[in-house]
């Protein structure tokens, strides 16, 4: 079993749509991360946490929430999806020194 | 604008030959870098790492120069096989100590051709 699971893998949606993607992690990490890639952008930070109680934003925090229900589990809101928020879509933890172990994607369409 | 963004920079190799890929990076304070190899629809997945104490590290096949002067970091990889085809990231970490997050390059496509 992957130690970075994410789900749904792939999701399309239409515009105004809430959508939800969820973490959860077997690595016994504090850490956790959302991170979006475009095609040819690289990974943008949009939101971390560095514990249960601890929720910062990232480079790309608008237009996204978070939540942080347990050390294992870290999810990621969309209120009202656009289309560019298109994009493929990586969770990933971390200890505190700092390597981070990715889960293999949410590939989000907005129509 | 997306349009440019879309072309990553690509080194196309023959089996065997080495391959060097290069990465600039941004901050000076930065003190821990990592290399990432992403395969088509996979995640990230961990190379190698160096601390800015260091300006070599070696690994199986691949090793990571850090040149601090000009804020330069390269990732070479021996023998390149078929397999070693990817996408590979450098990545540094930013902020204060111990609280740092991993800002990403753009990356850079690598074909290696059998």
């Amino acid at each position: 079993d992957a130690d970075v699971t994410q789900t749904p893998r792939n999701r399309i949606t239409k515009t105004g749509k809430r959508i939800m993607l969820e973490c959860s992690q077997t690595k016994g990490h504090d850490r956790m991360y959302w991170y979006r890639q475009d095609p040819g952008l690289g990974l943008r930070l949009i939101y971390y946490s560095f514990d249960v109680k601890d929720i910062n934003k990232g480079e790309i925090s608008d237009g996204y929430s978070v939540s942080r229900q347990a050390q294992a589990k870290f999810s990621l809101s969309l209120e009202s999806a656009i289309p560019n928020q298109t994009a493929l879509y990586f969770c990933a933890t971390s200890d505190f020194k700092g390597e981070l172990f990715f889960g293999e994607g949410s590939r989000l369409t907005v129509l | 604008g997306e349009s440019v963004g879309l072309h990553l920079p690509t080194l196309s190799v023959q089996e065997g030959d080495n391959s060097i890929i290069n990465c600039a990076y941004s901050n000076s304070a930065s003190d821990y870098f990592i290399w990432y190899k992403q395969e088509s629809g996979k995640g990230p997945q961990f190379i190698i790492d160096i601390r800015s104490n260091m300006d070599k590290r070696q690994g199986q096949r691949v090793t990571v120069l850090l040149n601090k002067t000009v804020k330069h970091l390269s990732l070479q990889i021996a023998a390149t096989q078929p397999g070693d085809s990817a996408v590979y990231f450098c990545a540094e970490n930013r902020g204060r100590s111990g609280y740092s997050t991993l800002t990403f390059g753009k990356g850079t496509m690598l074909l290696v051709s059998p």
